[in-house]
């Protein structure tokens, strides 16, 4: 069935250095790719999202790359705060017919002040 | 604009009762998506309302169940409730179905005991 592998599961840095999630996805209908950052005790937050038919996206310090070609895309965050620490899950949905997400199991993310 | 709200935030069942959870999704959003959050299974998908209909379904036993009403807002019922069944229930709602951008709510954590 369809899956969406993510890597790493935890990740530590320290503030101000770059962090990076990867997702690929088994998926060839897959064409919508956003990612949800979800603090303790909240709902999954969408923080960028891009589409097929775009390969970069970028948003102040988050940027999303995505190779169709290759089945994987990533989430990029520069200058790391402390309040980026949280779990970041990654998803892939085709956009016609029964579609629905399929979500990465999650990325914990800690930044060391 | 007011985001997804869930009720109730937090439960507490025996095993055998039943539950059913409710969601409002955001103004203007006619499609409702159910999701099971545990730490071992990451989010799964349960099924997907929108206009009163349930477009897709996920791979949970008939005792899931859900329905939408005409202003949108979205019930699921878990019957015979069983101890695996404890988990955060977070509903997502979007503009539309198909690839829409999905919107989470607080979701309701389920403990059976």
């Amino acid at each position: 069935g369809e899956n969406v592998e993510q890597h790493p599961s935890t990740l530590s840095v320290q503030e101000g250095d770059s962090a990076v999630i990867k997702c690929t996805y088994s998926d060839s209908a897959s064409n919508y790719f956003p990612w949800y950052k979800q603090e303790l005790g909240k709902g999954p937050q969408l923080i960028i999202d891009i589409r097929s038919n775009v390969g970069e996206k970028k948003d102040q310090r988050i940027a999303v790359t995505l190779n169709k070609t290759a089945k994987h895309f990533s989430l990029h965050i520069t200058e790391t705060q402390p309040e980026d620490s949280a779990v970041y899950f990654c998803a892939a949905s085709p956009t016609s017919g029964t579609y629905k997400y399929i979500f990465g199991t999650g990325t914990r993310l800690k930044v060391l002040a | 604009k007011a985001g997804v709200t869930q009720t109730p935030r937090y439960l507490i069942k025996t095993r055998g009762q039943q539950v059913t959870l409710s969601c409002s999704p955001i103004s203007g959003h006619r499609s409702v998506s159910w999701y099971q959050q545990t730490p071992g299974q990451g989010l799964q998908f349960l099924f997907e309302y929108f206009s009163e209909t349930q477009r897709n379904k996920g791979n949970f036993p008939g005792r899931f169940s859900g329905r939408q009403f005409s202003n949108s807002r979205s019930e699921m019922n878990v019957s015979t409730l069983e101890l695996g069944d404890s988990a955060l229930y977070l509903c997502a709602s979007s503009k539309s179905s198909g690839g829409a951008t999905q919107y989470f709510g607080p979701g309701t954590r389920l403990l059976v005991l």
